[in-house]
């Protein structure tokens, strides 16, 4: 089955530690991005990347770090620095990033830090 | 600044009757408009695109106009089922990636 796996589906960590969240797809789509998801809320943009070895940052990167060091994959850490944490945290993929190509969600990563 | 504005209220319907979902913008000139739907606890699928020089696209029972004159996109769900219920989601393309609206969430009552 082609896709978006992102794993694990919830995750729980103390205040203080980095996370790193993991997302794979095998669509052979160049574009990747990171979402996150408050309560009630829409998707904010945490970073994106059109190809591999590049990412840029989104509207919300402060306290979030990523790599792209291959086109299948795209983890998200969430570092101690990220002062409100707990989210439900989405990836995508998209053919590219031009003018009307669609994105494929993963099913979410839900992050609990107490 | 660019802002996406949808039904800030949820929206509650009868089975069988059509729903009517909004999208707003404003300081956008998008050369495109998406929508998705999500379910809770699940991530967004993508339903349809239009584009600025299309006035209307159908899929089914889903139905979306785009009016960039008045800054707006109108989605509608035509013979609403309990199995529409979710939430649904617009998105405007914004400097290489997409902005997406709070959402709007639909309960289709039997």
């Amino acid at each position: 089955d082609g896709g978006i796996t992102q794993s694990p589906k919830y995750l729980f960590r103390k205040e203080g530690q980095n996370v790193t969240l993991s997302c794979e797809q095998n669509l052979n789509h160049d574009a990747m991005y990171w979402y996150r998801q408050d309560p009630g809320q829409g998707l904010r943009l945490i970073y994106y990347s059109q190809i591999v070895n590049d990412f840029q940052k989104g509207d919300i990167a402060e306290g979030y770090s990523v790599s792209r060091e291959k086109k299948e994959s795209f983890p998200l850490t969430v570092t101690s620095a990220q002062k409100n944490p707990t989210a439900f945290y989405l990836c995508a993929s998209s053919i590219g990033t031009g003018l009307s190509y669609e994105q494929y969600f993963g099913p979410g990563t839900r992050l609990t830090v107490t | 600044s660019q802002k996406i504005e949808q039904n800030s209220e949820a929206l509650n319907i009868q089975e069988g009757k059509t729903a009517t979902l909004t999208c707003n913008y404003t300081n956008y000139s998008p050369a495109y408009l998406q929508w998705y739907r999500q379910d809770p606890g699940r991530g967004p699928v993508f339903l349809l695109l239009i584009r600025e020089n299309e006035k209307e696209k159908r899929k089914e029972r889903l139905k979306v106009t785009f009016d960039t004159t008045l800054k707006q996109s109108l989605f509608h769900i035509t013979a609403s089922q309990p199995a529409d219920s979710a939430t649904y989601l617009c998105a405007l393309p914004n400097a290489g990636k997409s902005t997406f609206g709070d959402g709007t969430t639909l309960t289709v009552k039997p």
